[in-house]
Order: C-alpha cells, then sequence, then structure tokens
C-alpha cells in the first residue's frame, strides 16, 4: 500500500522567512515523488517532481529515502507562495498510473 | 493549447439518482483519471483509463464507474447517489500515464447530493 503524511494542515509564516512543507510517504518500492500547488481560484497544478531535480518558484523537494520524506523548501518566502500544497506519490508495478496524495498543507504568508 | 475541461461545473441530485460526469482531456494526451475530493479524505483516486482501456482502480465501490472514448474524452458515472458522495470530482489527463508524468488538472465538478 501506498500513504502520503502531510503532518501539517495549516502552516503561517512571514515573508522573507524560510519555509518547509513536510511530506513522508509509505511505499516499499521505489517511488515517483511531486509537489502539487492549488493557489485560490486556480487548478491544481503541478509544482516539482523528484525526478527532475528542479528548483521551481525558489521551491525545492529532496527525496530521502532513509527518513522516507519529500519535504518542500524555500529559503524566502513569498505573499505570493500562499496556497495549498500537496504531496503525491506515484509508486511502481501495478500501481504506476495513480497518483496518492496527501491532505494537504495551506501555506500563508504574511507581510 | 485549451487545458482540461469538464462539464458540468455544479450538479446537484437527491439520493438514489444517478450521475454522469464528463472530461475533455488536453490534446494529445491519452490518459484519464479521475479523483473524488472531500475535506475529510483529501484527494482519493477513482479510476485511469487510457486508449479506452481502465488500467487501475481505486478503493471505490461499483457504483462507480467509468469509460473513455476514442478521442480520449472520459466520463464518469455514479449510480444509486448516496449523501456522502458529496464531492469536487476532478479529473486529470497526460500524455502516456505512468509513474512520471505530470498530471494537468481540470476545474472539477462539484456534485452535491441532497
Amino acid at each position: 500500500a501506498q500513504r502520503v503524511t502531510q503532518p501539517e494542515k495549516l502552516l503561517s509564516v512571514f515573508k522573507g522567512a524560510p519555509v518547509e512543507l513536510k511530506c513522508n510517504y509509505s511505499y516499499s518500492g521505489s517511488p515517483e515523488l511531486f509537489w502539487y500547488v492549488q493557489y485560490s481560484r486556480q487548478r491544481l497544478q503541478l509544482l516539482l517532481r523528484h525526478i527532475s531535480r528542479e528548483s521551481i518558484k525558489g521551491f525545492t523537494a529532496d527525496l530521502n529515502k532513509g527518513e522516507t520524506s519529500f519535504h518542500l523548501k524555500k529559503p524566502f518566502a513569498q505573499e505570493e507562495d500562499s496556497a495549498m500544497y500537496y504531496c503525491a506519490l506515484s509508486g511502481g508495478g501495478g500501481s504506476n498510473y495513480k497518483l496518492t496524495f496527501g491532505k494537504g498543507t495551506l501555506l500563508t504568508v504574511n507581510p | 493549447k485549451a487545458g482540461v475541461t469538464q462539464t458540468p461545473r455544479y450538479l446537484i441530485k437527491t439520493r438514489g439518482q444517478q450521475v454522469t460526469l464528463s472530461c475533455s482531456p488536453i490534446s494529445g494526451h491519452r490518459s484519464v483519471s479521475w479523483y473524488q475530493q472531500t475535506p475529510g479524505q483529501g484527494l482519493q483516486f477513482l479510476f485511469e483509463y487510457f486508449s479506452e482501456t481502465q488500467r487501475n482502480k481505486g478503493n471505490f465501490p461499483g457504483r462507480f464507474s467509468g469509460r473513455q472514448f476514442s478521442n480520449s474524452r472520459s466520463e464518469m458515472n455514479v449510480s444509486t447517489l448516496e449523501l456522502g458522495d458529496s464531492a469536487l470530482y476532478l479529473c486529470a489527463s497526460s500524455r502516456r500515464g505512468g509513474p512520471v508524468q505530470p498530471q494537468h488538472f481540470g476545474d472539477g465538478t462539484r456534485l452535491s447530493i441532497l
């Protein structure tokens, strides 16, 4: 079974402060991990995926297989980062074609 | 390029009725996935279709079904509606599906059961 846990439902930081959104997963094989974001009144959209090792809008995420984590980080938060963030996992084998989402973390960046 | 289009945007039904939701993927995308989003359970995978074949199914009762047409458009059907089926139903498309394919989501259909 695959499971994604985002321990914080709400996270509030001030502009310019570092931000870390936590994501832990449970999966027996080699997972593919993603962060999706939903800004106010917009569609759910892909932010980044671990396989690409990219930085999008200043966000990075490192897959730590030992700790089964995929935390999302940004050194200096901006007000426009306020959104709902979802961590998601796609597994191998028969689960290749589905995403398992965490329940999301609502990030608020205060001015 | 047009995004994923879901119709209708809102639906109100009563218990026991059935409903059909529609999803048109991005042009060229052949994989369509459906998700149910509720405040309590979050986003839960329903099923995924590729080239008119269901490749994977989530843990939902048989009342939830779907299909995909040759033009990649997909429909999902829920029969014998229950109050707990009230949710936002999201459709997502990708070129081929698979573990590394990014999903492109629609705006969803909000279904309310009275």
